[in-house]
């Protein structure tokens, strides 16, 4: 099974900290995404990456950064951290496209880390 | 309002009996995802259902498509306690090349 793990289920910071949420898969996924999840605001997309190095903004960018140095971990980058940045994170991954460049291959479905929830104090 | 809402908000039943939840969006889709959430875990992807498909079953989860409505139900049949948790849809819009998620239905399965 695909197995995509987040460094840390909770966590607590300031405001004003750079905040590091990593994300790591182990089944050579090409895709992966950041989503953040509020109550009654569902799941919105922060950002998302189909190749080592590229990223694409979701829905929600501002205030966040991310980065892929390899394929298998997809770093969110919290560059001054806010008290509206309290959140609960979910990484995703998807298998790959066809053709390359496209985010996704049709039909595909994604696979979730267990989340962090971040509190920003 | 947003692509995918679910309805209801929220849903409580009985052990054993049948629980639907629905989805309606906006925009002409590809495919349309089930996912379920248990509390403070992330999400687990249980159904994909096409543009041109109407019906899909799988184990006790069966799901409707009508995209002439822009919409679709997720039924679990003869529910157990270990069904508590909150479901998504999903829907893979046509040109957008992303998922987009609903706010989702919690769902209490009582003993």
């Amino acid at each position: 099974d695909v197995k995509v793990t987040q460094s840390s289920r909770y966590l607590v910071k300031r405001t004003g900290e750079k905040v590091f949420l990593e994300c790591v898969q182990d089944m050579d996924h090409e895709n992966m995404f950041w989503y953040r999840q509020d109550p009654g605001l569902g799941l919105r997309l922060i950002y998302f990456s189909y190749d080592v190095k590229m990223k694409e903004k979701g829905d929600i960018p501002e205030g966040y950064s991310v980065s892929r140095e390899k394929k298998e971990r997809f770093s969110l980058i919290l560059e001054s951290a806010s008290t509206n940045q309290t959140s609960m994170y979910l990484c995703a991954s998807s298998l790959g496209t066809d053709p390359p460049g496209w985010l996704r291959r049709r039909g595909e479905k994604l696979f979730f880390g267990s989340g962090t929830q971040l509190s920003v104090l | 309002s947003q692509q995918g809402e679910e309805d209801p908000q929220a849903l409580s039943i009985q052990e054993g009996e049948n629980a639907t939840m629905n989805c309606s969006y906006k925009t002409s889709i590809n495919n349309l995802q089930w996912y379920r959430q248990n509390s403070g875990r992330g999400l687990v992807h249980l159904i994909l259902i096409r543009s041109n498909e109407r019906e899909k079953h799988s184990g006790r989860l069966r799901v409707t498509l009508d995209t002439s409505k822009k919409s679709s139900s997720l039924l679990i049949t003869a529910s157990r306690a270990a069904d508590t948790a909150s479901y998504f849809c999903a829907t893979d819009i046509q040109g957008a090349q992303k998922l987009v998620f609903g706010q989702g239905t919690r769902l209490t399965i009582n003993p």
